[in-house]
């Protein structure tokens, strides 16, 4: 049974660029969650997608945005890429809110020069 | 919004120990509580939850307790093995059940 998967699994761009990362869930479930991870720290909260509606918000600005497909695989963009956007950014799976058990993939490594 | 904080940053044991790692909350309202193990360079994995109607929770090795007067929980690994070591996440949602808030991680490092 396939996990979540996310793509590419690493990229490097250029500040002022923008970027598309994706997104496949657990098949069954309708939930995907974006987090960013900064190295050395936990995963923060980005966005959270439930049948095709943006249903939760993190503190980020407005370069940050998402989507949710109808087959629920999801697409996170962000633009004017800024040095500080480096991160590992994780998409995770769920049942559905609230409080399903998130199931993580294993990231997309962005590294902005 | 919620803020959690998670205590040691580091903990290193010897094989066959105990580990003991404590996270605290802020938003009364957080009724789930999951734990996260990262190995280096791959994705965290949920290895326990808890929610708030419940005090404990036992899964073989691992135990996570809650006290939700006090605003904090914990988790427990004993018998430790050296492929316990890796960087611990508590987390915490908030009122509405659909974001997590993460602490800062424990590094716990297990030696044989």
């Amino acid at each position: 049974d396939a996990g979540v998967t996310q793509s590419p699994t690493h990229l490097i761009k250029t500040r002022g660029q923008h970027v598309t990362l994706r997104c496949s869930p657990i098949s069954g479930h309708k939930s995907v969650s974006w987090y960013q991870q900064v190295l050395g720290q936990g995963p923060q909260f980005i966005f959270q997608y439930y049948e095709k509606e943006e249903r939760g918000r993190g503190n980020f600005p407005d370069r940050f945005s998402a989507r949710q497909f109808p087959n629920y695989s999801s697409e996170l963009n962000v633009n004017a890429l800024l040095l500080g956007d480096s991160a590992l950014y994780l998409c995770a799976s769920s049942l559905g809110p609230p409080n399903s058990p998130l199931h993580f993939g294993n990231g997309t490594r962005l590294t902005v020069t | 919004g919620e803020n959690v904080e998670q205590h040691p940053s580091t903990l290193s044991v010897q094989e066959g120990d105990s580990a003991v790692i404590k996270c605290t909350y802020s938003d009364s309202a957080s009724n789930y509580f999951p734990w996260y193990k990262q190995e280096l360079g791959k994705r965290p994995q949920l290895i326990i939850d808890i929610r708030s109607n419940v005090g404990e929770k036992k899964d073989q090795r691992i135990a996570v307790t809650l006290n939700k007067t006090a605003k904090h929980f914990s988790l427990h690994i004993t018998e430790t093995q050296p492929e316990d070591s890796a960087v611990y996440f508590c987390a915490a949602n908030n009122n509405a059940g659909n974001m997590l808030t993460f602490g800062g991680g424990t590094r716990l490092m297990v030696k044989p």
